[in-house]
């Protein structure tokens, strides 16, 4: 597509239930990020894929988060057991490759724990 | 690892002044820096990157960054602010895409 696609823009879910955010990236980048944006606060490294296989997901804040891509174009985020700080806005970039060509990013899921 | 420090979360100015954001790096190698964009409601947008070329970078919108290695800073300048220029800016710095790290951000709001 013309450019990062995330859905849904706006989740808004009860605490302990489970989501899943999509990322459409742009046709042909192999490489796909996800952040984590809290209000007031910058983008936060979550996981980054090359390909199918996530490269580094050092970023991700404990095993209540997932995310895959198994045919290395859409990726798909999943949280468990959802608590109210995980209310953020997740942000997808995806890029041509590592080095240093430029992120496009989405214009980002907003999740509400209530 | 390395990291960005934006000096300044919020920044004011008239329309017609100058916009100067600051952003210090800390790499142990060196980096490529960017500035981002973010309007509300809205991805970020790439103003501007340094990938170890010319010191001074021309972006989009008459913004402009220069790199300094000596003071470790790549501030974000624009001579003449106007109105549509309010917006959050993020500096970022990585040495592959992989490990891209973004600062707390500036809230750039212009005044008429």
């Amino acid at each position: 597509g013309a450019g990062v696609s995330q859905t849904p823009s706006n989740k808004v879910t009860e605490k302990g239930k489970y989501v899943e955010l999509r990322c459409d990236p742009i046709s042909g980048h192999t490489a796909l990020y996800w952040y984590r944006q809290s209000l007031g606060q910058g983008p936060e490294f979550l996981i980054y894929f090359q390909g199918t296989g996530a490269a580094d997901d050092s970023g991700l804040p404990n095993d209540r988060f997932f995310a895959v891509r198994p045919e290395g174009s859409v990726s798909t985020l999943k949280i468990q057991r959802t608590e109210r700080g995980d209310s953020a806005v997740y942000l997808c970039a995806s890029s041509l490759d590592a080095g240093a060509n430029v992120l496009t990013f989405g214009a980002g899921s907003r999740l509400t724990v209530l | 690892a390395q990291s960005v420090t934006q000096l300044g979360s919020h920044v004011s100015v008239s329309e017609g002044a100058l916009v100067l954001l600051r952003c210090n790096y800390s790499s142990s190698v060196p980096p490529y820096l960017f500035w981002y964009v973010q309007y509300p409601n809205q991805g970020l947008q790439l103003l501007l990157k340094y990938t170890s070329a010319a010191t001074l970078v021309k972006g989009i919108n008459g913004f402009e960054a220069e790199f300094k290695k000596s003071e470790t800073s790549f501030h974000l300048t624009k001579p003449s602010a106007h109105m549509s220029d309010a917006a959050e800016y993020f500096c970022a710095v990585s040495h592959n895409n992989n490990d891209m790290r973004f600062g707390a951000g500036t809230r750039l709001t212009v005044k008429p």
